[in-house]
């Protein structure tokens, strides 16, 4: 009954190997996110999502690359990943696209990178 | 683009005293200031939020104050609890976009 889902939970790979995460929300919700919390805890914006739309879309290196098959799915592809990549990577949904209310984070996924 | 301030950066409190968090955020346009409780191992949950015409909001032991003109928010604690040690954001939104603080790591001592 997870209301936003992600997998894997923990991910660890090589630098110049290429991944993804994905992200499900069983919660109807229109906007779905991507957050990185660095290992200070600080935790920003990557990409935002509404109706499979792109609408925000932060200084994100290319080689990060959001998709989005339909609204209550956004997954996340890494390209060569780097050392600095590593990092905890949220999902978050929330209804509607004003930005006035709750946003619901996934557990998030542990990138470690070697 | 917006900037939000957080201090302190950990805070120890003895169970039963109160807990102040406090932010200041850089764009009079925001206009949503939640604040989210990261347990250790979990993604941020929403605990309280107040919107820009609000000065004010409560929820039994957690209450939010916030002073546009000054543009700083803060999260107030009382009766403090274990359960209540976790790391604590504040936000700041404008549009859809969430702008988070450094985070503030709260130990309630029993």
């Amino acid at each position: 009954d997870t209301a936003v889902s992600q997998t894997p939970k923990y991910l660890v790979t090589q630098m110049g190997n290429d991944k993804s995460i994905k992200c499900e929300q069983n919660l109807g919700h229109d906007t779905m996110y991507w957050y990185k919390q660095d290992s200070k805890k600080f935790l920003k914006i990557m990409f935002s999502y509404n109706n499979k739309e792109l609408i925000i879309n932060e200084t994100v290196p290319n080689r990060f690359s959001p998709k989005s098959p339909d609204k209550a799915h956004l997954n996340l592809h890494i390209n060569s990943l780097e050392l600095g990549d590593s990092a905890v990577y949220f999902c978050a949904s929330s209804q509607g696209q004003d930005g006035l209310g709750e946003q619901y984070f996934g557990p998030g996924t542990r990138l470690t990178v070697t | 683009g917006e900037n939000v301030e957080q201090h302190p950066s950990t805070l120890s409190v003895q169970e039963g005293d109160s807990a102040v968090i406090k932010c200041t955020y850089s764009d009079s346009a925001s206009n949503y200031f939640p604040w989210y409780k990261q347990e250790l191992g979990k993604g941020p949950q929403l605990i309280i939020d107040i919107r820009s015409n609000v000065g004010e909001k409560k929820d039994q032991r957690i209450a939010v104050t916030l002073n546009k003109t000054a543009k700083h928010f803060s999260l107030h604690i009382t009766e403090t609890q274990p359960e209540d040690s976790a790391v604590y954001f504040c936000a700041a939104s404008r549009g859809n976009k969430l702008t988070f603080g450094g985070g503030t790591r709260v130990l309630v001592k029993p």
